[in-house]
């Protein structure tokens, strides 16, 4: 299954709110996590279950599927300096479970 | 806090075997729950690369399918990846990973680069 995000940078300033979006080549139902990486660290989990947030992720973060679980988006409200960051989606209905391309958020 | 730690050669020639072992701390893999292994490419994306449950059922990236061994050692609470033989192309900083079910990766280790050079 092919995940595609858009864009794949964007550029926003504290306080923004941004979205990105994670499209799969056919339906995932909720399967779906999004990650945040830092650069040289890991990436951590944001959201799973395609809505879900992750123990101790801020609640300016959510997420939501459309389009019959093929479609998703990620967004941020009042974006903080930490957040400054690459964002991945990652679908979980089929082995092999595949990542998004990425999307690179920066200060503007 | 269950905490992850990659380690291994950082240095492989091409053609031979990268081998990397993820020690579990905090946590008994035989608990359960899916162990996996990620990598990234310098300035690239995250691929997947296979993932082991404490049982030893595995799934594999099928492009790297022939390549590639994960198994888990669970006296040791350790599980290990085999990937041969490598190119240049396998050149990247590898993750080890816990996976919830159903689910995402939520306990990372903090990443090994392994540098496939002669």
């Amino acid at each position: 299954i092919q995940m595609t995000q858009s864009p794949s940078a964007l550029s926003a300033s504290i306080g923004d709110r941004i979205t990105i979006t994670c499209r799969a080549s056919q339906s995932i139902d909720s399967s779906l996590a999004w990650y945040q990486q830092r650069p040289g660290k890991a990436p951590d989990l944001l959201i799973y279950e395609a809505s879900s947030l992750h123990s101790g992720v801020p609640s300016r973060f959510s997420a939501s599927a459309f389009r019959s679980g093929t479609e998703f988006t990620l967004t941020i409200t009042s974006l903080q300096p930490d957040d400054f960051a690459t964002y991945y989606c990652q679908q979980y209905y089929l082995y092999p479970l595949t990542f998004g391309g990425g999307t690179r958020v920066e200060i503007e | 806090q269950v905490q992850l730690q990659e380690s291994g050669p950082g240095l492989v020639k091409p053609s031979e075997t990268l081998s990397l072992t993820c020690v579990v701390s905090d946590y008994s893999i035989s608990s359960g729950y899916y162990w996996g292994w990620i990598r990234q490419p310098p300035g690239q994306g995250l691929d997947w690369i296979g993932t082991i449950y404490h049982s030893g059922t595995t799934h594999y990236n099928p492009s790297l399918k022939s390549r590639v061994t994960i198994s888990v050692d669970t006296s040791k609470n350790h599980f290990s990846l085999s990937l041969s033989p490598v190119t240049a192309a396998d050149t990247a900083v590898y993750y080890c990973a816990r996976r919830q079910f159903p689910g995402g990766f939520d306990y990372w280790g903090q990443g090994a680069l392994v540098t496939v050079s002669s």
